[in-house]
């Protein structure tokens, strides 16, 4: 059974930066990509970006683009999310998920992480 | 971007009830189009992926259809474990992209 485990909860300045990292265990790490959604607290669901290990190229929303990295360690089997210049409304959920394709027909996200809230706040 | 619109926005319902929700993608994306549920303080889960395939684990009583650009999910005969929010998905184009969320309630 694939488990996605994150990181702890972060309290950041506004102008700072958080790592949030997803580590995998249970099944492969690298052919698969991991994807990262948020969640402001009451709001809905946000896709920020997501990088395939073995390739370790990133691909990241637009309106993200600037301010984020994704990387991923395939050693530690684990993927990092870094967001930089943080405002008050980053605040949210941060969500690793697995995404599983088949490469014409389907995207979608098999296994998630727990989450992780990072709290943005002066 | 591609912009996923659903309805109802809340529903009330009672178990045993037949619960439809329904979502709009604002342009073409064939059956790259997925539901997910979410419970209070829990990651989404995959219910329904490619427009209507149920996911491994998923009850029966939930199914999906699609004609063109609109989508339905459907919840047979409710259940207690079923309130919870429920959110579409397109993966046809990044970035990928959610409904606002459909959050079916208690009557």
């Amino acid at each position: 059974q694939v488990q996605l485990v994150q990181s702890g909860a972060e309290v950041k300045k506004p102008g700072s930066s958080v790592k949030v990292s997803c580590k995998s265990s249970g099944g492969s790490f690298s052919t698969y990509a991991v994807t990262w959604v948020r969640q402001a607290p009451g709001q809905g669901l946000e896709w920020m970006g997501k990088i395939i290990p073995l390739f370790s190229t990133p691909h990241y929303a637009q309106r993200f683009q600037g301010r984020v990295t994704i990387n991923a360690d395939e050693s530690t089997s684990t993927v990092y999310l870094e967001l930089r210049n943080l405002r008050s409304d980053d605040t949210a959920v941060y969500y690793c998920a697995r995404e599983i394709a088949d490469g014409g027909s389907y995207n979608y996200f098999d296994f998630w992480g727990q989450g992780t809230l990072v709290t943005v706040s002066s | 971007d591609i912009q996923m619109t659903q309805s109802p926005s809340s529903l009330s319902a009672s178990v045993g009830d037949r619960v439809t929700i329904t979502c709009r993608a604002s342009q073409s994306i064939s059956s790259f189009f997925n539901w997910y549920q979410q419970k209070p303080g829990r990651a989404p889960k995959v219910l329904i992926f490619a427009a209507s395939s149920l996911q491994s684990g998923v009850p029966s009583r939930f199914s999906a259809s699609a004609s063109g650009t609109d989508f339905t999910l459907t919840i047979s005969s409710l259940q207690p474990e079923d309130f919870a929010t429920y959110y579409c998905q397109q993966t046809y184009r990044t970035p990928w992209t959610f409904g606002q969320g459909t959050r079916v309630e208690v009557k």
